[in-house]
């Protein structure tokens, strides 16, 4: 029961900035949105994560839309080690008492090329 | 950062055999651990939601007498499969959640894949 929206494919030249959408359209006023990628047979890794504010850290920016009803990923320069599948997640409300529980769409399978 | 850490990263067992799989949080105490399952090609499927000191919640069609999960302290998550068969074999991951401020955020393990032969 993902409720983001994500292109099932990208392709990005190395060097470049990939730009991976993200629709949550339906995220309420205190859900947050999270971004993970999954390198093939390798646990996912947390990316980012912000409420309504952009954010930056080492690995990437995010983007955050003024209603919030999509956001952005930004790998301001993709190397071929950022091929993997990135996952978009709001905080899900997901039984247990209201504790965060991740839950996974499809995501967006990115490739770099050279 | 934090870090999950999954033992045995693969294993090999055999049909009607058990087998342990281990997440350890390395650097933080987590409260609540979760399960998943992932089949080639496909998303990870939540498989259930481990607290410390009490028995694990399941999602609908996870058999809890054959995915034995305990979590017995603030730092370790166990699953066992019992009884594996053929179709148990996947990969299994973990993770867990890092009380740091707003918004929780989950870190997972490397995964572990089984084969069962």
């Amino acid at each position: 029961d993902a409720k983001t929206t994500q292109p099932p494919s990208m392709d990005c030249a190395e060097g470049r900035a990939a730009n991976l959408p993200c629709n949550h359209s339906t995220i309420s006023g205190n859900e947050y949105v999270y971004w993970y990628r999954q390198i093939h047979s390798q646990g996912p890794q947390y990316i980012i994560h912000g409420l309504k504010n952009n954010e930056t850290n080492e690995m990437a920016s995010l983007i955050i839309t003024e209603d919030r009803k999509s956001s952005t990923l930004i790998l301001p320069h993709a190397t071929l080690r950022d091929t993997a599948v990135y996952y978009c997640i709001v905080r899900d409300l997901h039984a247990s008492g209201g504790s965060y529980i991740p839950t996974f769409g499809r995501g967006t399978s990115l490739i770099v090329h050279p | 950062g934090a870090v999950v850490s999954q033992h045995p990263s693969r294993v090999i067992c055999k049909s009607g055999t058990s087998v342990k799989i281990e997440c350890r949080s390395l650097d933080f105490q987590a409260t609540t651990m979760f399960w998943y399952r992932q089949f080639p090609k496909q998303s990870l499927m939540l498989m259930a939601t481990s607290n410390e000191g009490s028995k694990a919640t399941y999602e609908q069609g996870v058999e809890k007498d054959k995915f034995l999960i305990n979590h017995a302290s603030l730092t370790l998550s166990t699953l066992t499969v019992t009884s594996a068969h053929p179709e148990d074999s996947s990969f299994y991951i973990c993770s867990a959640r890092a009380s740091r401020g707003s918004g929780n955020t989950i870190y997972f393990g490397e995964g572990s894949w089984l084969t069962v032969v």
